[in-house]
């Protein structure tokens, strides 16, 4: 297909585990991000990646989150040492480089940690 | 601190008439602005976008208004269907187009 592909759609996890989160953006879209949805509110920020510039990562909220994108293609946000606040819906988009792009979105991970 | 804010989490409108769903937002160097629908299960979906310089931008039954005197921004749609029954997320981007900051969203049910 030629929307954005996340991997797993689902995953439970035991508090204390490591999770790997995976996303493979549109093809030719040089920016990507991830984004938080906990349950009864909004999208939050997590990180961006443009080309081959330094990510923001201003948005990540412990040092237990980290992500990684090879290049412009696949990218993987891992969060160590899961904590039950860290259930959520984990969105990957990605986007044009260009100003005034926006952003498509995959379906999400959703995350629930036990 | 929330930059863009949907003061409405729900709305209910009869099918056929005219839904209107309300953001507003905080920085003026905000330039971009865009709507998103969500279904359950499904990640957002862009509906329509505007940047500053206007002050409308129409796609079909889909309508976006712009103030930025008040910092406001609208999404109308008309007539409204029941399959638009789905929470919408006001965005809105600035000059360099790093972040977007999203709205916490409205839900809107259209009543067949």
């Amino acid at each position: 297909g030629a929307g954005v592909s996340q991997s797993p759609s689902n995953k439970v996890t035991e508090k204390g585990k490591d999770v790997e989160l995976r996303c493979d953006p549109i093809s030719g879209h040089t920016a990507l991000y991830w984004y938080r949805q906990r349950l009864g509110q909004g999208l939050e920020f997590l990180i961006y990646f443009q080309g081959n510039s330094a990510p923001d990562k201003s948005g990540l909220p412990s040092d237990r989150f980290s992500a990684e994108r090879t290049g412009e293609s696949v990218s993987t946000l891992t969060i160590q040492r899961t904590q039950q606040e860290d259930s959520a819906v984990y969105l990957c988009a990605s986007s044009f480089s260009q100003t005034n792009s926006p952003l498509h979105f995959g379906n999400g991970t959703r995350l629930t940690v036990t | 601190d929330q930059q863009v804010k949907q003061n409405s989490p729900s709305l209910s409108v009869q099918e056929g008439r005219i839904s209107i769903l309300n953001c507003d937002y905080t920085n003026s160097m905000f330039d971009y602005f865009l709507w998103y629908k969500k279904y359950p299960a499904e990640g957002p979906t862009f509906l329509i976008s505007i940047s500053s310089i206007k002050d409308k931008n129409e796609d079909g039954r889909f309508t976006v208004f712009l103030n930025k005197s008040a910092k406001h921004l609208s999404l109308h749609i008309v007539p409204s269907q029941p399959g638009d029954s789905a929470v919408y997320f006001c965005a809105a981007s600035g000059v360099t187009g790093n972040q977007f900051y999203f709205g916490t969203g409205t839900s809107l049910t259209v009543i067949p």
